[in-house]
């Protein structure tokens, strides 16, 4: 399968705080998606990016798929204590999900 | 959208038996799957469930050990048979219901002592 990695593994960050997390594959995606998984959670969908350079925002989520669609990110402006989770890059190809590492990320209020 | 529900939520089981999981979906959907998922750990792909045939399965994971059902459009289960101790994990079933979102129920957690 797909080699989907994604850093850092884990992230601790202070309130307020902006945190990014980076996604990387060792092949050419056509589309990349986003999920959050809360502590004892399921994965919820964020997020699917398609366009080579895509970005997207969602209020203080900013999502980005690189322009060789082998990397993509996601960043948060001013972290809150709801953001807390684990957030996974997934690459959707032929309908096979191969999810990425993950990055854990706790804020701290 | 897609509402999903598992049963049972978890189960703790015995080396050597096995366990069926439930996956209902609250309407049709065009694909459902089945994931393992290690506590802090990453989703792994056990196999797509296909409806009226044979499960697709993910390298590293066979019908023998891991049968998958899907007699209809809303319903699928998992078997995790033969269970080992290295079994124990998070047993998640998703779906896409005709677009690109993949809805995920909340999932099994299964022990195996």
């Amino acid at each position: 399968g797909q080699q989907v990695m994604q850093i850092p593994q884990y992230q601790h960050v202070q309130e307020g705080e902006d945190f990014t997390t980076y996604c990387n594959s060792s092949t050419t995606l056509s589309n990349i998606q986003w999920y959050k998984q809360r502590p004892g959670g399921h994965p919820v969908f964020l997020i699917q990016l398609v366009k080579s350079g895509e970005v997207k925002k969602q209020k203080r989520l900013t999502f980005q798929f690189g322009e060789a669609k082998k990397n993509s990110s996601l960043h948060i402006t001013a972290t809150q204590t709801t953001d807390v989770g684990t957030y996974f890059c997934a690459d959707p190809t032929g309908n096979q999900f191969y999810f990425g590492t993950g990055t854990s990320l706790t804020v701290i209020p | 959208s897609a509402v999903i529900s598992q049963k049972p939520s978890r189960d703790i089981c015995q080396r050597g038996t096995s366990l069926t999981i439930q996956c209902q979906v609250d309407s049709q959907v065009t694909m459902m799957f089945w994931y393992r998922q290690q506590p802090g750990q990453s989703l792994t792909l056990i196999a797509t469930a296909n409806q009226g045939s044979e499960a697709t399965y993910e390298s590293g994971f066979v019908i023998d050990k891991f049968p998958i059902s899907r007699p209809n459009l809303t319903f699928s289960t998992l078997t995790v048979s033969n269970m080992s101790p290295e079994d124990s994990s998070i047993y998640l079933c998703s779906a896409l219901a005709g677009g690109y979102e993949q809805f995920f129920g909340p999932g099994t957690r299964l022990t195996v002592l």
